[in-house]
């Protein structure tokens, strides 16, 4: 049973460019949320979709997008970088209607903004 | 504004002796709480979690504790091994209706279990 996969592993961008990271949820699971840790922080909620909505947003700008496919995979897209986008950005899945809240991550993607 | 706090960035321990990691939050909408172990290179692992209902959740050598009223947890490690050298996110979320809602991190405790 495959976990959270992430694409790709690592990413170097300039400023200004645009950047597309990729997750495939845990086999069952139907919500993915996107995280940003920044080095030294702990992960910060970017936002949540289900059923191919965004149903859940945390403090970031437009310039943060996303998507849901049908088969719940799900894309991160950031525009015009900035150096300060520079972090590990996690992909947890999780089921909307389990029991509790535990959300499972996947190993990330190391983006660095030059 | 951060809304979980978790105030030692780093905890040495010796093999064998008891871990307790701390966490302190402010967010009164807080009622679940969790856990979670990240080594280096790798994304955060559940590890324990607790509703606002209970006061005390274990699973093997992992207890957490809350303490609602002082709006505090902390974790317990017992016996402490080499391998739970890691650091440790404190998360919380509300929960009102189904669904998995966002969770809030704090920054993270480094734990060295020292063999």
């Amino acid at each position: 049973d495959a976990g959270v996969t992430q694409s790709p592993t690592h990413l170097i961008k300039t400023r200004g460019q645009q950047v597309t990271l990729r997750c495939s949820p845990k086999s069952g699971h139907d919500t993915v949320s996107w995280y940003q840790q920044a080095l030294g922080q702990g992960p910060q909620f970017i936002f949540q979709y289900y059923e191919e909505e965004e149903r859940q947003r945390g403090n970031f700008p437009d310039r943060f997008s996303g998507h849901q496919f049908p088969n719940y995979s799900s894309e991160l897209n950031v525009n015009a970088l900035l150096l300060g986008d520079s972090a590990l950005y996690l992909c947890a899945s999780s089921l909307l209607a389990g029991l509790g809240n535990e959300q499972f991550f996947g190993p990330g993607t190391r983006l660095t903004v030059l | 504004d951060q809304q979980v706090k978790q105030n030692s960035p780093s905890l040495s321990v010796q093999e064998g002796r008891i871990s307790i990691l701390n966490c302190d939050y402010t967010n009164s909408m807080f009622d679940y709480f969790l856990w979670y172990k990240k080594y280096p290179a790798e994304g955060p692992t559940f590890l324990i979690s607790i509703s606002s209902i209970k006061d005390k959740n274990e699973d093997g050598r992992f207890t957490v504790f809350l303490n609602k009223s002082a709006k505090h947890l902390s974790l317990h490690i017992v016996p402490s091994q080499p391998g739970d050298s890691a650091v440790y996110f404190c998360a919380a979320s509300e929960i009102s209706g189904a669904g998995s809602y966002q969770l809030t991190f704090g920054k993270g405790t480094k734990l060295s279990v020292i063999p």
